[in-house]
């Protein structure tokens, strides 16, 4: 079982819907990130939570520490929204160089397509 | 501006030829990270560095090297590509792995196609 779990994998809305994209995890985590991954590749960090909910214009991130879950919202989707959303959270581990350290797991993403 | 730079950007190469994939930030930040990305298996860690001269493992090492020679740069090295090595490559960079409150910096990928 994969660390990081998102559904749905994909993601078909039409322009305006409200979507919802979802992040379980495992692992004991200090912080989730919610990337974006544009269409050409190039990958932006949306949000950074460690708890509660945050808000960035049309998008909202909310997390559950006791549940291990995350979401991802977008209001009034668009199409220039289309993109790969990949969950990815910050995992303490014993580094063999410098004592405790972090990494990044990252979810496989869900791509999302929104229609005109 | 606030960039990671990575170069080349696309290559094609053969099975055997070492090769250099160079990536830069101007951010003055301790931490920096490579990534591959292949399809159906998400980002996975290669290689990172908590500071100058400091580097370690990540999940998938093998058939790569890296050094940190300076704070702004952190070459990933392909000594001997094989073909299971094609994939997109990101170098990523933080101010530090230590605070919650980081926010990674992703360069702008390099895909690698090796023959």
């Amino acid at each position: 079982k994969n660390e990081v779990e998102q559904s749905p994998q994909n993601l078909t809305a039409q322009e305006g819907e409200f979507i919802t994209i979802n992040c379980s995890y495992s692992v004991g985590i200090s912080a989730l990130h919610w990337l974006q991954q544009h269409p050409g590749g190039g990958i932006v960090s949306l949000f950074m939570l460690s708890s509660g909910k945050k808000k960035h214009g049309r998008l909202i991130a909310t997390i559950n520490i006791q549940e291990k879950h995350s979401s991802l919202h977008i209001t009034a989707s668009h199409p220039r929204d289309s993109a790969v959303y990949i969950c990815a959270v910050r995992s303490k581990f014993m580094s063999q160089v410098g004592g405790g350290s972090e990494k990044l797991v990252f979810g496989k993403g869900t791509k999302l397509t929104v229609n005109p | 501006e606030a960039q990671v730079t990575q170069n080349p950007r696309y290559l094609i190469t053969v099975t055997g030829k070492k090769l250099t994939v160079t990536c830069s930030q101007n951010m003055n930040h301790e931490y920096m990270s490579w990534y591959r990305q292949d399809p159906g298996l998400g980002l996975r860690q290669i290689y990172y560095s908590m500071n100058v001269e400091v580097t370690d493992k990540g999940d998938v090492p093998e058939g790569y090297k890296v050094s940190r020679k300076e704070k702004r740069n952190f070459p990933l090295i392909l000594e001997s590509p094989s073909p299971n090595q094609t994939s997109l490559y990101f170098c990523a960079s933080s101010l530090s792995q230590r605070d919650v409150t980081d926010t990674q910096y992703f360069g702008p990928g390099t895909r690698l196609t090796v023959l």
